[in-house]
């Protein structure tokens, strides 16, 4: 079957490093995305992965090891308002249902105490 | 950020009445999906939309359907709402069937 692990929950000190885990079975593969969601709000596109290593944007960076079927994003510096839920998803390509879809973890809740 | 609206944006509704959410863009991106959001779930894709009047299921498509009728207006549409269907709803678009999608604010629809 097609699944994605993230961890529920994890909980940092603000103006720590925290890194969010992210592994994947899946029949085909091109791509790993990370994704933000705030309590009430909808979920915004933070990176992207197709080839092995370290992308950075700013604080966030996020890694991918296609052998290991592992990815990862770090998130520097951590700030109150990065307190949020943090979505791993991939494409797969085909699927039972189509070619188009994203498969998602069910997303790790960030926890940033002061 | 990428001109994605929703309507409406919240509903509360009674088992058995037919409810249609609205997604609108103004960005021209071929692709939309439509995403149901459960807690413990993450996102789940119920129909997707490849152009006009292209439409496929996703992995939770049963007592839901979908129409595309323009490149900006993705319709969903429950066709007997069930209390299984409370939820929040999400819209994305995207421009080709590359990794990076753009949501809309969310409906957040109580079926009583």
């Amino acid at each position: 079957g097609q699944s994605l692990e993230q961890p529920s929950e994890v909980t940092a000190v603000e103006g720590a490093i925290v890194q969010i885990n992210c592994t994947y079975q899946t029949s085909g593969f091109y791509g790993l995305s990370w994704y933000q969601q705030h309590d009430g709000g909808a979920p915004t596109f933070l990176s992207y992965n197709a080839l092995d290593g370290l992308e950075e944007t700013g604080r966030f960076s996020s890694f991918l090891s296609r052998s290991d079927s592992y990815g990862y994003l770090l998130l520097q510096e951590l700030q109150m308002k990065d307190s949020a839920s943090y979505f791993c998803a991939v494409r797969d390509f085909p699927t039972t249902y189509s070619n188009y879809q994203l498969i998602w973890g069910a997303g790790t809740k960030l926890i940033i105490k002061p | 950020d990428a001109g994605i609206t929703q309507s409406p944006r919240h509903k509360v509704t009674e088992t058995g009445t037919p409810v249609t959410l609205r997604c609108h863009q103004t960005e021209n991106h071929r692709y939309m999906y439509w995403y149901r959001q459960d807690p413990g779930h993450g996102l789940r894709l119920i129909h997707y939309s490849y152009g006009v009047k292209d439409t496929d299921k996703g992995e939770v498509s049963d007592g839901y359907s979908v129409s595309r009728s323009k490149t900006e207006d993705f319709l969903l549409t429950l066709e007997s709402a069930t209390s299984s269907q409370t939820s929040v709803y999400f819209c994305a678009i995207s421009e080709d069937w590359g990794e990076t999608q753009y949501f809309g604010p969310g409906t957040r629809l109580l079926v009583l």
